[in-house]
């Protein structure tokens, strides 16, 4: 089945060590997004990529970096400059327009813990 | 792209119609609403979106006002597995996927 895959789905790290999340899609899809969400709070927008070896930052790129060179990967590194780091963090893809009708698919998230 | 307010939270009683309000009073003439909705823990799911006429899917049904300054979204026949957070955005047609995503009403069905 066609869909989004974020691993790993929990991840525990000391603090200063970076952190990579996976985010692998079989959707055929241009754009990417990776966006952060903190307890009771809605998603924030990290970094997002309408296409292969471009991307762009949201509204809270810093302490984050990400790549993107293949069409269906999209990998987000949580580094040690990220103060804040626990968090539940979203992956997501949108075909490019026309067909873009402004609907999302989601992964189904990574928990991350900073001890 | 424009905001929205939404109330906190709301209940609803499994079986019965669940009515979501959202006001979005600055809503621009390019700008769509969508309904995005979380269940716990898990990643969110599209619901339905629209301009300025009525939608309707398998999963709800979407009414904006005339003046485009509100819409409610309505689950016709609330059932347990509709406890979730939902979202209402508001998204200019060329923003791609950038959605600004609030606090949004948790909705709870209660049998």
């Amino acid at each position: 089945d066609g869909g989004i895959t974020q691993s790993p789905k929990y991840l525990f790290r000391k603090e200063g060590q970076n952190v990579t999340l996976s985010c692998e899609q079989n959707l055929n899809h241009d754009a990417m997004y990776w966006y952060r969400q903190d307890p009771g709070q809605g998603l924030r927008l990290i970094y997002y990529s309408q296409i292969v070896n471009d991307f762009q930052k949201g509204d809270i790129a810093e302490g984050y970096s990400v790549s993107r060179e293949k069409k269906e990967s999209f990998p987000l590194t949580v580094t040690s400059a990220q103060k804040n780091p626990t968090a539940f963090y979203l992956c997501a893809s949108s075909p490019s327009l026309p067909a873009n009708t402004g609907e999302l698919f989601f992964g189904e998230g990574s928990r991350l813990t900073v001890l | 792209d424009a905001k929205t307010t939404q109330p906190t939270s709301m209940d609803c009683a499994e079986g019965r119609a669940a009515n979501l309000p959202c006001n979005h009073s600055t809503i621009s003439g390019n700008e769509y609403v969508y309904w995005y909705r979380q269940i716990h823990s898990q990643g969110p799911q599209y619901i339905i979106h629209g301009l300025k006429n009525n939608e309707t899917n398998e999963m709800a049904s979407l009414i904006i006002t005339e003046d485009r300054k509100s819409s409610t979204l309505i689950l016709p026949h609330a059932t347990l597995r509709d406890t979730a957070v939902y979202y209402c955005i508001v998204r200019a047609t060329d923003s791609w996927g950038k959605l600004q995503f609030g606090a949004g009403t948790q909705v709870v069905v209660t049998p």
